[in-house]
């Protein structure tokens, strides 16, 4: 596609259950960004895939949450045993190495 | 944290100069300053970056102090639709990671 897809759009999820959120990176892109926003809050940096580089995973905040990115393309963001304060909205980017860099539109997560 | 810093709200009339100012005293030489802005929680959207030169591109021009300093965002003639949180950013560069880190930006509200 022509941006950052991301998927699901929006997930209500229960507390204590686990979710995946999926990012499709511009085609080519070889850094992909994970950030995170609270309801009227900034982004928060979780974590970054660089090629087959060693993730920057320094922006995660518990062992709760862990990514991977397959075949360096898609990623996938896991979060176990969500949390209400997990409820936010997750902001997948790409770029190509230092360049600009693009955001998806985001998946919405509701913790009940 | 932030290398950067903004005043928290702003507002123009529409059809005005929007002048949007970042302090990033701290910046690094080889350190560009990006611009995105996020319309009612979208995707951040990228609008300009720069590394020591004035630039100008359809949405845009970004006016850098020559040591560096500070910028300035000037969107030339503000429409309603450009109200949003603008934020300035500088471009860490720690071991090829290349990631953003948000502060808290500048709300711009557009009047009518």
């Amino acid at each position: 596609g022509a941006g950052v897809s991301q998927s699901p759009s929006n997930k209500v999820t229960e507390k204590g259950k686990d979710v995946e959120l999926r990012c499709d990176p511009i085609s080519g892109h070889t850094a992909l960004y994970w950030y995170r926003q609270s309801l009227g809050q900034g982004l928060e940096f979780l974590i970054y895939f660089q090629g087959n580089s060693a993730p920057d995973k320094s922006g995660l905040p518990s062992d709760r949450f862990s990514a991977e990115r397959t075949g360096g393309s898609v990623s996938t963001l896991t979060i176990q045993r969500t949390q209400q304060e997990d409820s936010a909205v997750y902001l997948c980017a790409s770029s190509f190495y230092g360049n600009t860099i693009y955001f998806g539109e985001g998946s919405w997560l509701t913790v009940v | 944290d932030a290398k950067t810093t903004q005043p928290p709200s702003m507002d123009c009339a529409e059809g005005r100069a929007a002048n949007l100012p970042c302090n990033h005293s701290t910046i690094s030489g080889n350190e560009y300053v990006y611009w995105y802005r996020q319309i009612h929680s979208q995707g951040p959207q990228y609008i300009i970056h720069g590394l020591k030169n004035n630039e100008t591109n359809e949405m845009a021009s970004l006016i850098i102090t020559e040591d560096r300093k500070s910028s300035t965002l000037i969107l030339p003639h503000a429409t309603l639709r450009d109200t949003a949180v603008y934020y300035c950013i500088v471009r860490v560069d720690e071991d090829s990671s290349y990631k953003l880190i948000f502060g808290s930006g500048t709300r711009l509200l557009v009047r009518p």
